[in-house]
Protein backbone atom coordinates (compact mmCIF):
# COMPACT_ATOMS: atom_id res chain seq x y z
CA UNK A 1 0.00 0.00 0.00
CA UNK A 2 0.91 3.43 -0.25
CA UNK A 3 3.71 5.55 2.39
CA UNK A 4 3.63 8.50 4.05
CA UNK A 5 3.36 11.14 1.34
CA UNK A 6 5.14 14.34 2.09
CA UNK A 7 4.33 17.30 -0.39
CA UNK A 8 6.49 19.62 -1.70
CA UNK A 9 9.83 17.54 -2.09
CA UNK A 10 11.44 20.87 -2.08
CA UNK A 11 10.57 24.51 -1.46
CA UNK A 12 12.72 27.23 -1.36
CA UNK A 13 11.51 30.70 -0.44
CA UNK A 14 12.44 34.13 0.98
CA UNK A 15 12.86 34.88 4.92
CA UNK A 16 10.14 36.44 6.27
CA UNK A 17 7.62 34.22 4.04
CA UNK A 18 5.28 31.57 5.61
CA UNK A 19 5.56 27.97 4.50
CA UNK A 20 3.01 25.54 4.97
CA UNK A 21 4.21 21.66 4.41
CA UNK A 22 1.73 18.89 4.02
CA UNK A 23 1.83 15.29 5.61
CA UNK A 24 -0.54 12.52 4.20
CA UNK A 25 -0.04 9.70 6.65
CA UNK A 26 -0.84 6.19 5.66
CA UNK A 27 -4.71 5.16 5.51
CA UNK A 28 -6.02 4.01 8.61
CA UNK A 29 -2.77 5.36 10.69
CA UNK A 30 -4.53 7.57 13.88
CA UNK A 31 -0.66 8.47 14.99
CA UNK A 32 1.12 11.19 13.03
CA UNK A 33 4.04 12.82 13.94
CA UNK A 34 6.45 15.45 12.78
CA UNK A 35 10.09 15.81 13.01
CA UNK A 36 12.86 18.27 11.95
CA UNK A 37 16.48 16.64 10.81
CA UNK A 38 19.50 19.06 10.25
CA UNK A 39 22.32 17.90 7.74
CA UNK A 40 24.16 14.99 9.40
CA UNK A 41 21.87 14.52 12.61
CA UNK A 42 19.27 12.20 13.57
CA UNK A 43 15.49 13.45 13.36
CA UNK A 44 14.06 16.19 16.02
CA UNK A 45 10.80 15.63 17.29
CA UNK A 46 8.70 18.39 16.76
CA UNK A 47 4.97 17.32 17.82
CA UNK A 48 2.22 14.80 17.41
CA UNK A 49 -1.44 14.22 16.81
CA UNK A 50 -3.66 11.12 17.42
CA UNK A 51 -6.79 11.73 15.34
CA UNK A 52 -7.23 15.28 15.30
CA UNK A 53 -6.43 16.12 18.61
CA UNK A 54 -2.78 17.09 18.93
CA UNK A 55 -1.23 15.70 22.10
CA UNK A 56 2.27 16.67 22.39
CA UNK A 57 3.64 19.82 20.84
CA UNK A 58 6.20 20.09 22.93
CA UNK A 59 9.42 20.23 20.23
CA UNK A 60 7.90 23.26 18.04
CA UNK A 61 10.77 25.64 18.17
CA UNK A 62 8.82 28.91 18.93
CA UNK A 63 5.26 29.95 18.11
CA UNK A 64 5.93 30.98 14.33
CA UNK A 65 5.82 27.07 13.96
CA UNK A 66 2.11 25.22 14.36
CA UNK A 67 0.70 22.14 13.25
CA UNK A 68 -2.77 20.86 12.58
CA UNK A 69 -4.83 17.69 11.43
CA UNK A 70 -8.56 19.09 11.28
CA UNK A 71 -10.13 15.93 10.01
CA UNK A 72 -7.40 13.30 11.82
CA UNK A 73 -6.00 12.92 8.29
CA UNK A 74 -3.97 14.67 6.23
CA UNK A 75 -1.75 17.22 8.64
CA UNK A 76 0.04 20.58 7.73
CA UNK A 77 2.98 21.95 9.45
CA UNK A 78 2.91 25.93 9.24
CA UNK A 79 6.22 27.67 9.81
CA UNK A 80 5.57 31.63 10.08
CA UNK A 81 7.47 34.45 9.22
CA UNK A 82 10.81 32.24 8.32
CA UNK A 83 14.28 32.37 9.15
CA UNK A 84 16.90 31.23 7.67
CA UNK A 85 17.58 28.53 11.08
CA UNK A 86 14.52 27.27 10.01
CA UNK A 87 16.25 25.27 7.01
CA UNK A 88 16.29 21.55 7.38
CA UNK A 89 14.74 18.65 6.21
CA UNK A 90 11.23 18.13 7.70
CA UNK A 91 9.84 15.09 8.24
CA UNK A 92 6.87 13.12 8.64
CA UNK A 93 5.75 9.47 10.37
CA UNK A 94 2.68 8.10 11.37
CA UNK A 95 1.35 4.60 13.03
CA UNK A 96 -1.42 2.55 14.40
CA UNK A 97 -2.37 3.12 17.32
CA UNK A 98 -2.17 0.40 19.82
CA UNK A 99 -3.19 0.50 24.27
CA UNK A 100 0.80 0.05 24.48
CA UNK A 101 2.62 2.95 22.03
CA UNK A 102 6.39 2.25 22.67
CA UNK A 103 5.64 -1.14 21.30
CA UNK A 104 4.45 0.47 17.70
CA UNK A 105 6.55 1.58 14.82
CA UNK A 106 6.63 4.60 13.00
CA UNK A 107 6.89 4.89 9.50
CA UNK A 108 8.16 7.74 7.83
CA UNK A 109 7.92 9.78 4.95
CA UNK A 110 10.78 11.25 2.43
CA UNK A 111 10.40 14.56 3.87
CA UNK A 112 9.99 18.26 2.85
CA UNK A 113 13.19 19.77 2.33
CA UNK A 114 13.24 23.47 3.40
CA UNK A 115 15.26 26.05 2.17
CA UNK A 116 15.33 29.74 3.53
CA UNK A 117 17.19 32.49 1.58
CA UNK B 1 13.74 8.34 27.22
CA UNK B 2 17.48 6.69 28.40
CA UNK B 3 20.32 7.40 26.78
CA UNK B 4 21.77 4.74 23.93
CA UNK B 5 25.37 4.56 23.16
CA UNK B 6 26.87 3.11 19.76
CA UNK B 7 29.96 3.21 18.12
CA UNK B 8 29.96 6.20 15.44
CA UNK B 9 30.82 4.30 12.26
CA UNK B 10 31.52 0.08 11.73
CA UNK B 11 32.63 -1.41 8.53
CA UNK B 12 32.15 -4.61 7.55
CA UNK B 13 31.77 -6.43 4.10
CA UNK B 14 29.30 -7.92 1.82
CA UNK B 15 27.65 -11.36 2.26
CA UNK B 16 28.91 -10.96 5.61
CA UNK B 17 27.04 -11.01 9.15
CA UNK B 18 27.35 -7.62 10.60
CA UNK B 19 26.56 -7.44 14.55
CA UNK B 20 25.81 -3.79 15.34
CA UNK B 21 26.19 -3.20 19.11
CA UNK B 22 24.19 -0.63 21.44
CA UNK B 23 24.55 0.22 25.24
CA UNK B 24 22.11 1.30 27.15
CA UNK B 25 22.93 0.69 31.05
CA UNK B 26 19.80 3.12 32.34
CA UNK B 27 16.93 1.01 30.45
CA UNK B 28 13.70 0.92 32.60
CA UNK B 29 11.67 -1.66 33.18
CA UNK B 30 8.94 -0.78 30.28
CA UNK B 31 11.37 0.22 27.66
CA UNK B 32 11.27 -1.06 24.58
CA UNK B 33 14.10 -1.30 22.00
CA UNK B 34 13.57 0.01 18.43
CA UNK B 35 15.86 0.02 15.68
CA UNK B 36 15.38 2.26 12.87
CA UNK B 37 18.06 2.96 9.51
CA UNK B 38 18.19 5.39 7.16
CA UNK B 39 19.35 4.97 3.71
CA UNK B 40 21.07 8.20 2.11
CA UNK B 41 18.23 10.79 0.84
CA UNK B 42 15.44 8.74 2.64
CA UNK B 43 13.52 8.84 5.73
CA UNK B 44 14.26 6.30 8.15
CA UNK B 45 12.90 2.91 8.17
CA UNK B 46 11.80 0.97 10.76
CA UNK B 47 13.56 -2.35 11.05
CA UNK B 48 13.02 -4.13 14.50
CA UNK B 49 12.04 -3.88 18.00
CA UNK B 50 11.44 -5.94 21.07
CA UNK B 51 11.16 -5.70 25.06
CA UNK B 52 13.11 -8.93 26.50
CA UNK B 53 13.45 -11.47 24.16
CA UNK B 54 15.35 -12.19 20.98
CA UNK B 55 13.03 -10.99 17.88
CA UNK B 56 13.55 -12.21 14.40
CA UNK B 57 11.80 -10.98 11.24
CA UNK B 58 12.81 -10.46 7.22
CA UNK B 59 15.03 -7.65 7.65
CA UNK B 60 17.12 -8.73 10.91
CA UNK B 61 17.25 -10.24 14.43
CA UNK B 62 17.68 -8.33 17.65
CA UNK B 63 19.69 -10.24 20.47
CA UNK B 64 18.73 -8.55 23.83
CA UNK B 65 21.30 -9.04 26.70
CA UNK B 66 19.92 -10.60 29.63
CA UNK B 67 19.58 -7.36 32.34
CA UNK B 68 18.52 -5.80 29.18
CA UNK B 69 21.66 -3.49 29.49
CA UNK B 70 22.95 -3.98 25.99
CA UNK B 71 21.61 -5.29 22.59
CA UNK B 72 22.60 -6.48 18.90
CA UNK B 73 21.16 -5.98 15.82
CA UNK B 74 22.23 -8.39 13.77
CA UNK B 75 22.23 -8.55 9.96
CA UNK B 76 22.85 -12.28 8.79
CA UNK B 77 24.12 -11.07 4.89
CA UNK B 78 25.26 -7.52 4.55
CA UNK B 79 24.68 -6.43 1.19
CA UNK B 80 25.60 -2.79 -0.33
CA UNK B 81 21.67 -1.83 -0.01
CA UNK B 82 22.26 -1.98 3.86
CA UNK B 83 24.92 0.76 4.10
CA UNK B 84 23.39 3.50 6.49
CA UNK B 85 23.04 5.05 9.51
CA UNK B 86 21.83 2.68 12.13
CA UNK B 87 19.81 4.05 15.39
CA UNK B 88 19.02 2.16 18.86
CA UNK B 89 16.18 3.96 20.62
CA UNK B 90 14.89 3.50 23.81
CA UNK B 91 11.05 4.09 23.76
CA UNK B 92 9.01 3.81 27.03
CA UNK B 93 5.41 1.92 26.66
CA UNK B 94 3.79 4.86 26.87
CA UNK B 95 5.62 6.73 24.73
CA UNK B 96 4.87 8.39 21.25
CA UNK B 97 7.88 10.08 20.31
CA UNK B 98 11.03 8.52 18.94
CA UNK B 99 14.26 10.06 20.68
CA UNK B 100 17.25 9.51 18.09
CA UNK B 101 20.62 9.81 18.81
CA UNK B 102 23.86 10.01 16.77
CA UNK B 103 23.45 6.11 15.48
CA UNK B 104 26.00 4.36 13.95
CA UNK B 105 27.00 5.08 9.98
CA UNK B 106 27.62 1.12 8.58
CA UNK B 107 29.56 0.70 5.42
CA UNK B 108 29.67 -1.73 3.36
CA UNK B 109 32.44 -2.69 1.62
CA UNK B 110 31.72 -4.50 -1.95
Amino acid sequence: GAGVSQSPRYKVTKRGQDVALRCDPISGHVSLYWYRQALGQGPEFLTYFNYEAQQDKSGLPNDRFSAERPEGSISTLTIQRTEQRDSAMYRCASSSQQRTAGNQPQHFGDGTRLSIL
Amino acid sequence: DAKTTQPNSMESNEEEPVHLPCNHSTISGTDYIHWYRQLPSQGPEYVIHGLTSNVNNRMASLAIAEDRKSSTLILHRATLRDAAVYYCILRDQGAQKLVFGQGTRLTINP
